[in-house]
């Protein structure tokens, strides 16, 4: 089974443009999760999708948002880009329905750059 | 407010010895723990998870414990061996929102040949 793929692998962009970022989950997972990873902060969540619908919300300020589509892939989008915004993002996903726990599985990461 | 620590930067091990890897957290609502492993610039890896229901699972070269008393678990690697030289982070859930884990700040193992 192929694993969690994300795209683009590196972003560069500049304070106030806005930037996209894809995540392809594991074959049959349904829920999608993103955190983000900085030096100071460490990993945090962002927010979980499942079935299209955002199951799990962290605590981002409103410029952070996300989707999933039917196919389960999900996108996030950060608008106004602010130079505290450098991380690496992390998708995860997870075999996780309507209860239970399960694992999840991240992909390699989208590193962004803000100048 | 950190919720889950992990108090030790860092742990040096000889290749073959057991390297313990420990976590506290404080919240009570957390009823799922796991572990993960990661390099640089790569997605962390999993590699055990537990459930508050029980205090112990293996899995090869890795045993979990689990202390809820204490708000305790610990990663038991035996024998450790240079591979498994990366950072590892403990992360916990809790009902209801078992996909939002929180994960603690890491320790970086070396394992020495």
């Amino acid at each position: 089974k192929a694993g969690v793929t994300q795209t683009p692998r590196y972003l560069i962009k500049t304070r106030g443009q806005q930037v996209t970022l894809s995540c392809s989950p594991i074959s049959g997972h349904r829920s999608v999760s993103w955190y983000q990873q900085t030096p100071g902060q460490g990993l945090q969540f962002l927010f979980e999708y499942f079935s299209e619908t955002q199951r799990n919300k962290g605590n981002f300020p409103g410029r952070f948002s996300g989707r999933q589509f039917s196919n389960s892939r999900s996108e996030m989008n950060v608008s106004t880009l602010e130079l505290g915004d450098s991380a690496l993002y992390l998708c995860a996903s997870s075999a996780s329905t309507s209860g239970g726990s399960y694992e999840q599985y991240f992909g390699p990461g989208t590193r962004l750059t803000v100048t | 407010d950190q919720q889950v620590k992990q108090n030790s930067p860092s742990l040096s091990v000889q290749e073959g010895r057991i390297s313990i890897l420990n976590c506290d957290y404080t919240n009570s609502m957390f009823d799922y723990f796991l572990w993960y492993k990661k390099y640089p610039a790569e997605g962390p890896t999993f590699l055990i998870s537990i459930s508050s229901i029980k205090d112990k699972n293996e899995d090869g070269r890795f045993t979990v414990f689990l202390n809820k008393s204490a708000k305790h678990l610990s990663l038991h690697i035996v024998p450790s061996q240079p591979g498994d030289s990366a950072v590892y982070f403990c992360a916990a859930s809790a009902r209801g929102a078992t996909n939002k884990l929180i994960f603690g700040t890491g320790t970086l193992l070396a394992v020495q040949p």
